[in-house]
C-alpha cells in the first residue's frame, strides 16, 4: 500500500457527460501527477501539480482539468467525455517535485465511456 | 509520446528460472526507473537508476543502465509465481515528468 487513495474505484458514464476523479496523496507529499492509461498501452502523462499550481501538462486538451486543494489532494475533471477517454487513470504523489524521486501511485479509477 | 520501449512485448518463463527485460529510449536522461502493475491495477515502484550509475540491485532485482547505448536492462532471478505481471521503464528527462513505455507482460508459470 502507497497511502494514496483515488476514488471512485469504477465509473460508468456516457459520451458528452462530465467527470471528477479524486486523489489522496501519501502524507507530507505537495506533489501530484495524473496520468491516463489505454488498456494494453503505458500510461501517459496528463498533468502535475506543485503546491496548488500546474507544473506541467501532457498532450491533453483543454477539457481534461484539475485541481489541487492545500492538503494536497487533488482532483481529475474531464468534461464533454468521449468513447476514448475509456481508460484507467492513476494519480501519483511524490514528496517533491523533481526528478530524483520515485512516484507512489494509487490503484487507478477505472473509467468507462458509453 | 512514450520515450521508453521494452523487449519484449510478453516473457513467459518458468518458476525458479531467471526473466530479463530491456527497455530502450530516445533522449538522454536524468534517470530511469522501473515499476510492476498487477492486473491492471496501480503501479508499484521497484527501482531507481540513476544517469551516472551502471548498475544497482534491490534483492532478487538487478538493473543495469548504458547510457550510451540509450538502453537499461532488469533482471528477475529465481522468478515466482507472484512475479507474474506487467513491468515499465519509466524515463525522467530535464523537467519533464515520468514517461512510461508500453510494458513487457511478464508470466511465470508454477
Amino acid at each position: 500500500e502507497t497511502g494514496v487513495t483515488q476514488s471512485p474505484t469504477h465509473l460508468i458514464k456516457t459520451r458528452g457527460q462530465q467527470v471528477t476523479l479524486r486523489c489522496s496523496s501519501q502524507s507530507g507529499h505537495n506533489t501530484v501527477s495524473w496520468y491516463q492509461q489505454a488498456l494494453g498501452q503505458g500510461p501517459q502523462f496528463i498533468f502535475q501539480y506543485y503546491r496548488e499550481e500546474e507544473n506541467g501538462r501532457g498532450n491533453f486538451p483543454p477539457r481534461f482539468s484539475g485541481l489541487q486543494f492545500p492538503n494536497y489532494s487533488s482532483e481529475l475533471n474531464v468534461n464533454a467525455l468521449e468513447l476514448d477517454d475509456s481508460a484507467l487513470y492513476l494519480c501519483a504523489s511524490s514528496p517533491w517535485t523533481g526528478s530524483n524521486t520515485e512516484a507512489f501511485f494509487g490503484q487507478g479509477t477505472r473509467l468507462t465511456v458509453v | 509520446s512514450q520515450q521508453g520501449e521494452e523487449d519484449p512485448q510478453a516473457l513467459s518463463i518458468q518458476e525458479g528460472e531467471n526473466a530479463t527485460m530491456n527497455c530502450s529510449y530516445k533522449t538522454s536522461i536524468n534517470n530511469l526507473q522501473w515499476y510492476r502493475q498487477n492486473s491492471g491495477r496501480g503501479l508499484v515502484h521497484l527501482i531507481l537508476i540513476r544517469s551516472n550509475e551502471r548498475e544497482k540491485h534491490s534483492g532478487r532485482l538487478r538493473v543495469t543502465l548504458d547510457t550510451s547505448k540509450k538502453s537499461s536492462s532488469l533482471l528477475i532471478t529465481a522468478s515466482r509465481a507472484a512475479d507474474t505481471a506487467s513491468y515499465f521503464c519509466a524515463t525522467y528527462s530535464g523537467n519533464t515528468p515520468l514517461v512510461f513505455g508500453k510494458g513487457t507482460r511478464l508470466s511465470v508459470i508454477a
